[in-house]
């Protein structure tokens, strides 16, 4: 079975800052996809980027940017010059290609909090 | 963008009664649906998947008795909680899958804002 480790439970960054969030996953399969979701206080749950595993390009939304280590098995989130309103948690997440029926293996969470 | 409800946001059950938790698509017709609990600053365990018109799949350790899933329409799934504890009180997401997507595991998955339950 696949697992997902985030092995930040917390994390802190100062406004208009970098700050990056780290996830490892662990997996015998050579086709996925992976995912970070970000979870504010409203519980709400927002896909953040997504990686296919076959892209060696990294995958970028606007400030916020992946570093997808294939060999590794690691899979990092880095937001630019963050916002008071990036304040959340942040769930890395895996998902077969093939199976387990498409679900999705969460990782425990990142709380990412940004000081003003 | 496709929008989930759940409905109620949150509910509060005397221990031992049972409380429903409906899980709508608002804007489109969910294939799928996933059932996840929450516990505080936790992550996300799926407790089960279900497809319009069949029975649920359940994740080892989840009671299907306990945790009944209906999903009778292209638009609502339910999840109803017999005879709750207060260790049944968590934080409860579902999401969903469009139909008619790229069939792939690719797929976009909406998610509910939540429903919170205490059993007391």
């Amino acid at each position: 079975a696949q697992t997902v480790t985030q092995s930040q439970p917390e994390m802190s960054v100062q406004e208009a800052e970098t700050v990056t969030l780290s996830c490892t996953y662990d997996t015998s399969e050579s086709d996925y996809y992976l995912f970070w979701y970000k979870q504010p206080p409203s519980r709400q749950m927002i896909l953040v980027i997504r990686q296919e595993a076959y892209k060696q390009q990294n995958a970028t939304e606007n400030r916020f940017s992946v570093n997808f280590q294939k060999a590794a098995k690691s899979f990092s989130l880095k937001i630019s010059d963050s916002q008071l309103g990036d304040a959340a948690m942040y769930f890395c997440a895996y998902r077969s290609v093939r199976t387990n029926a498409g679900k999705s293996t969460f990782g425990d969470g990142t709380t990412l909090t940004v000081k003003p | 963008g496709a929008v989930v409800s759940q409905h109620p946001s949150w509910v509060i059950c005397k221990s031992g009664t049972s409380v429903k938790i409906e899980c709508r698509s608002l804007d489109f017709q969910a294939t799928t649906m996933f059932w996840y609990r929450q516990f505080p600053k936790q992550s996300l365990m799926l407790m089960a998947t279900s497809n319009e018109g069949s029975k649920a799949t359940y994740e080892q350790g989840v009671e299907k008795d306990k945790f009944l899933i209906n999903h009778a329409s292209l638009t609502l799934s339910t999840l109803t909680v017999t005879s709750a504890h207060p260790e049944d009180s968590s934080f409860y997401i579902c999401s969903a899958r469009e139909l008619g997507d790229s069939g792939g595991p690719l797929y976009e998955q909406y998610f509910g804002p939540g429903t919170r339950l205490t059993v007391t």
